[in-house]
């Protein structure tokens, strides 16, 4: 099955600093590849999502970049935010097979005012 | 919040007991799942329902059960065979084929063994 991992664990930026997290898989048939926002005790929040026939997405701060040759994809915020500080999971999955999410094992995100 | 609901929020269970946890959803979404979230943990899955009267296990289901009798309902049992219940369970819907591929999730529910 599809493993993920995600990388750093925690990561501190002050504010107005760019964050950047990595996320590797190992299936080579998955082809969707979302990123969820999690605030304490709270649910998971969409916040930006790619498909594979696509290296790169852009949404105002936020931007996502996927290499299917290395199967890796990576999270990138700019100017954060105080608001950014959260925990975020990256996940991977194949659209025609039940869109089964492996999610990655979060990264705590905090932004320093 | 409005779209898909958990209850209870909050449950506590005796060692030995079988609960069952609520999920429903009105965006007539076809698929529905369940995951469970440890402390620092990302989610794994326990469940997931393709459609009606269908569902397939996921990676942790052992312990598990559920049902999918209506569209908009998906519970989830925790039975006293799962070793280490403790946890937060969210539960999550996807629209159907052609749709969204977003999941969107329920609140969650946080069980603990007592």
């Amino acid at each position: 099955g599809e493993n993920v991992e995600q990388h750093p664990s925690t990561l501190s930026v002050q504010e107005g600093d760019s964050a950047v997290i990595k996320c590797t898989y190992s299936d080579s048939a998955s082809n969707y590849f979302p990123w969820y926002k999690q605030e304490l005790g709270k649910r998971p929040q969409l916040i930006i999502d790619i498909r594979s026939n696509v290296g790169e997405k852009k949404d105002q701060r936020i931007a996502v970049t996927l290499n299917k040759t290395a199967k890796h994809f990576s999270l990138h915020i700019t100017e954060t935010q105080p608001e950014d500080s959260a925990v975020y999971f990256c996940a991977a999955s194949t659209l025609d097979a039940g869109n089964m999410l492996t999610f990655g094992g979060g990264t705590r995100l905090m932004v320093k005012p | 919040d409005g779209g898909i609901t958990q209850s209870p929020k909050y449950l506590f269970r005796k060692e030995g007991q079988n609960v069952t946890l609520s999920c429903e959803q009105n965006l007539n979404h076809d698929a529905m799942y369940w995951y469970r979230q440890d402390p620092g943990q990302g989610l794994r899955l326990i469940y997931y329902s393709q459609i009606v009267n269908d569902f397939q296990k996921g990676d942790i289901a052992e312990g598990y059960s559920v049902s999918r009798e209506k569209k908009e309902s998906f519970p989830l049992t925790v039975t006293s065979a799962q070793k280490n219940p403790t946890a937060f369970y969210l539960c999550a819907s996807r629209g159907g084929a052609g749709g969204d591929n977003e999941q969107f999730f329920g609140p969650g529910t946080r069980l603990t063994v007592l």
